[in-house]
This record gives structure tokens, C-alpha cells and sequence, in this order.
């Protein structure tokens, strides 16, 4: 199936900093979703944003969306060591429900 | 609720061998999804079920996949024969709003020899 845009591929920052990580898609949507994946695990779902919406906030997280530039970005304020995992944006751009993946991007905090 | 169990956690075999792999979806939900995962490819989906029914199995790869669901609390996906290209990691989730909110297993690695 085909594969959204993330970036960057890699991230590796210092406990208690910012993480963000961006998201890009090819064509309309009605929402985006994030997800998690820990290492040897299933993924996690965080947060759907719909296309009528901009902005959302969960704990420590905030997505944002654009879809005039078909972007979202999330963002995880004071990061944390249990942060390191992979994350993963999921649109619904396909039919049928097939949500369109991205890559993801991994995200280490280092103590 | 347990959430998505999915068994074997771990599965070897041999080319040419019968592999299954096993899924219990979170009660209530209406709709499983089958989905595999390799470094290369990503995450893909396989086939997916609503209330039991099979709706979209354009996902899988060849004839050798099939995969089924008896009743709602139960699916199989079956590789017969298996194939070194078969390895990857597959994730069962289950899902009561459709394609939101999706709950997955903790996957299944298969590595066929």
C-alpha cells in the first residue's frame, strides 16, 4: 500500500526537550491518526484529528493539522525516557479502509 | 478487557510448511483488521473484516494467504506453503469505530527458514 511522508526518519534528543515529527499527505482527508510502537510491540493508538480541526491536545501531546499544506505535525513536550519508540501518522486516504501508513519516525530520548 | 491477543508470539518453520496464526479481537468490536509489517515495506494491510464478514481482501499477497473469521471472537490467517519471503512481523487489530481508533495484538514474528 502506499506509504505517507514522515520526517524526520530519526530523532534523538535529551530527556526533558521537545520532540516533534511531521507528517505529510497526498490527497483530501477526513482525519489523520498517530500511533506509537515500542520496540517488539503492537502499535498504540495517541490521537485523531479531524480535517475540521487544527489543533488538538492530549496530556504532553499536540497534533496540529494543515490541510492546505496536507501536513500534521506531533508534538511531545518534556520528553521522557518512556517516549523512545517509533511513531507512525495513519490517514484515511485510501478507500475501503485502508488507512495509509507513514514510514515513521523513531524518536529516542537519551537520560 | 486483555485488549488484541494474537498467538503465537513467536513462530519458526521451515519453507513449504503450514503456518497459522491465531487472533482474538476486543469484545464488542466489529471490525479486525490483518495487517503485516517488514522494515521494507512498512505496515500493509491484508484483508479486513466487518461483523464477521470478509470485506477487502485485496491486501493478500498470493493464494497461499487465506484467512477467516468464524465468529466475533475469533480469526486465523493462514500461509499454506509458507516462504522465506513470508518473514515480517503480523499484527491483528480489532477496532468498534471503523478505521479509527484501531486496537492491535502484539504481532506475531514469523521467520520461515
Amino acid at each position: 500500500s502506499q506509504q505517507g511522508e514522515e520526517d524526520p526518519q530519526a530523532l534523538s534528543i535529551q530527556e526533558g526537550e521537545n520532540a516533534t515529527m511531521n507528517c505529510s499527505y497526498k490527497t483530501s482527508i477526513n482525519n489523520l491518526q498517530w500511533y506509537r510502537q515500542n520496540s517488539g510491540r503492537g502499535l498504540v493508538h495517541l490521537i485523531l484529528i479531524r480535517s475540521n480541526e487544527r489543533e488538538k491536545h492530549s496530556g504532553r501531546l499536540r497534533v496540529t493539522l494543515d490541510t492546505s499544506k496536507k501536513s500534521s505535525s506531533l508534538l511531545i513536550t518534556a520528553s521522557r525516557a518512556a517516549d523512545t519508540a517509533s511513531y507512525f501518522c495513519a490517514t484515511d486516504e485510501g478507500s475501503n479502509y485502508q488507512l495509509i501508513w507513514g514510514a515513521g519516525t523513531k524518536l529516542i530520548i537519551k537520560p | 478487557d486483555a485488549g488484541v491477543i494474537q498467538s503465537p508470539r513467536h513462530e519458526v518453520t521451515e519453507m513449504g510448511q503450514e503456518v497459522t496464526l491465531r487472533c482474538k479481537p476486543i469484545s464488542g468490536h466489529d471490525y479486525l483488521f490483518w495487517y503485516r509489517q517488514t522494515m521494507m515495506r512498512g505496515l500493509e494491510l491484508l484483508i479486513y473484516f466487518n461483523n464477521n464478514v470478509p470485506i477487502d481482501d485485496s491486501g493478500m499477497p498470493e493464494d497461499r494467504f487465506s484467512a477467516k473469521m468464524p465468529n466475533a471472537s475469533f480469526s486465523t490467517l493462514k500461509i499454506q506453503p509458507s516462504e522465506p519471503r513470508d518473514s515480517a512481523v503480523y499484527f491483528c487489530a480489532s477496532s468498534g469505530q471503523g478505521y479509527e481508533k484501531l486496537f492491535f495484538g502484539s504481532g506475531t514474528q514469523l521467520s520461515v527458514l
